[in-house]
């Protein structure tokens, strides 16, 4: 049981290069966020997933998109990557009392 | 709207000391409570829950009681070791939405 996995844990990029950064879950969860942490800034949220086939943008979405290809995978994609993304990068799911469990994150640098 | 205080850190104490974290919230309906910790280079972990008023959740020597009447959730640890050391996030769930609502976080540094 792997709980939540992302891939991959460490990325370079340069300003333009686009990436996808990959997340499953094996819980059975309906819902999966996406959340970047900047240092200071906390945990803030890019988009969320209530349910397969269902994708909102929450308080930072600009510069992303998602798809939510089934139940178990949601995976964010950086089009032009900007020195401004630099981050790291969390996935999660939601589990039934509305507790969330955490992938162990992806370091991204853009250059 | 929801909002999450929690006190700011960082925190140093000296390993077997008493642990206090203050967190306190505003949420107009019943929300779920949390604790998640993230240790150095890691994801958050969820550390505890409540999810009803009067709940106590408990975890590895911590624990923490949702009052309704003060509105708080504060975390507690009656001996904390060297390897408690890490920030913790005070966390809102169930609010109406789908978003959960985080505090700032408290880093806690523990002294051998």
């Amino acid at each position: 049981n792997a709980g939540v996995t992302q891939t991959p844990k460490f990325q370079v990029l340069k300003t333009g290069q686009s990436m996808t950064l990959q997340c499953a879950q094996d819980m059975n969860h309906n819902s999966m966020y996406w959340y970047r942490q900047d240092p200071g800034m906390g945990l803030r949220l890019i988009y969320y997933s209530a349910s397969e086939g269902t994708t909102d943008k929450g308080e930072v979405p600009n510069g992303y998109n998602v798809s939510r290809l089934n139940k178990r995978e949601f995976s964010l994609r950086l089009e032009s990557a900007a020195p401004s993304q630099t981050s790291v990068y969390f996935c999660a799911s939601v589990g039934t009392s509305y507790e969330q469990y955490f992938g162990p994150g992806t370091r991204l640098t853009v250059t | 709207g929801d909002s999450v205080t929690q006190m700011e850190g960082p925190v140093t104490l000296s390993e077997e000391a008493f642990l206090t974290i203050n967190c306190t919230y505003t949420a107009t309906g019943y929300p779920s409570l949390f604790w998640y910790v993230q240790y150095p280079g890691e994801g958050l972990q969820l550390l505890l829950k409540a999810t009803k008023a009067d709940d106590k959740g408990s975890n590895k020597g911590f624990e923490a009681t949702y009052r309704k009447e003060t509105t708080s959730f504060h975390l507690e640890k009656g001996s904390v070791q060297v390897s408690d050391s890490a920030v913790y996030f005070c966390a809102l769930g169930n609010t109406g939405g789908f978003k959960t609502i985080f505090g700032a976080g408290t880093r806690l540094f523990v002294k051998a």
